[in-house]
């Protein structure tokens, strides 16, 4: 079936643009997670849903970050104002994570350039 | 909050050696632990887990391992292959909530 689907793919924004990111997940998958690659690092969690509940904002850099996803499927993380230390990979996982079921599957990611 | 440290950072074998790639974490509530192959631009793929009520569990040529007193986990590779060189990460989570990743192992396998 398809996967975890992102978009754009790339996207350059100039300093001071707002951005915003698109996560189609797995149908069915109930949890979804925002995660924030810098360039040789891992993923950084930055925020997950369970359906349409935000349960957890606490990786959110600043409040410029904010993610929605209203109906409980496709999920927009917004960046406002954007700075160049916003520059990496954004990174979108989706699990069904019911009766024990955790594996988090991501999307190719969009690669964020801020100049 | 939990943290996950994993060593070494960069491994070079050669092809035919095992790999081996060793995590720790902090949190004692984790139960989750994931392994995850990224290549070059790609995304990161799963290439095997556990959960803390298992000792170890096998895929092929891929193992890992879990000693929860000691809160260690690691990634065996037997029998490696040029196509396995690439990125991987280790991972924790609690309930499967969200993903603490490791800085990553670069692994290099030359025929």
């Amino acid at each position: 079936g398809a996967g975890v689907s992102q978009s754009p793919r790339y996207k350059v924004a100039k300093r001071g643009q707002d951005v915003a990111l698109r996560c189609d997940p797995i149908s069915g998958h109930v949890s979804l997670f925002w995660y924030q690659q810098a360039l040789g690092q891992g993923p950084e969690f930055l925020t997950y849903f369970q359906n349409e509940a935000q349960l957890d904002k606490s990786g959110l850099p600043s409040d410029r970050f904010f993610a929605e996803r209203p109906e409980g499927s496709v999920s927009t993380l917004k960046i406002q104002r954007t700075q160049q230390e916003d520059s990496a990979v954004y990174l979108c996982a989706s699990s069904l994570r019911i009766t024990g079921i955790y594996e988090q599957y991501f999307g190719p990611g969009t690669r964020l350039t801020v100049t | 909050g939990e943290n996950v440290e994993q060593h070494p950072s960069t491994l070079s074998v050669q092809e035919g050696d095992s790999a081996v790639i060793k995590c720790t974490y902090s949190d004692s509530a984790s139960n989750y632990f994931p392994w995850y192959k990224q290549e070059l631009g790609k995304r990161p793929q799963l290439i095997i887990d556990i959960r803390s009520n298992v000792g170890e569990k096998k895929d092929q040529r891929i193992a890992v391992t879990l000693n929860k007193t000691a809160k260690h986990f690691s990634l065996h590779i037997t029998e490696t292959q040029p196509e396995d060189s690439a990125v991987y990460f280790c991972a924790a989570s609690t309930q499967g909530t969200a993903l603490i990743f490791g800085k990553g192992t670069t692994l290099s396998v030359s025929s």
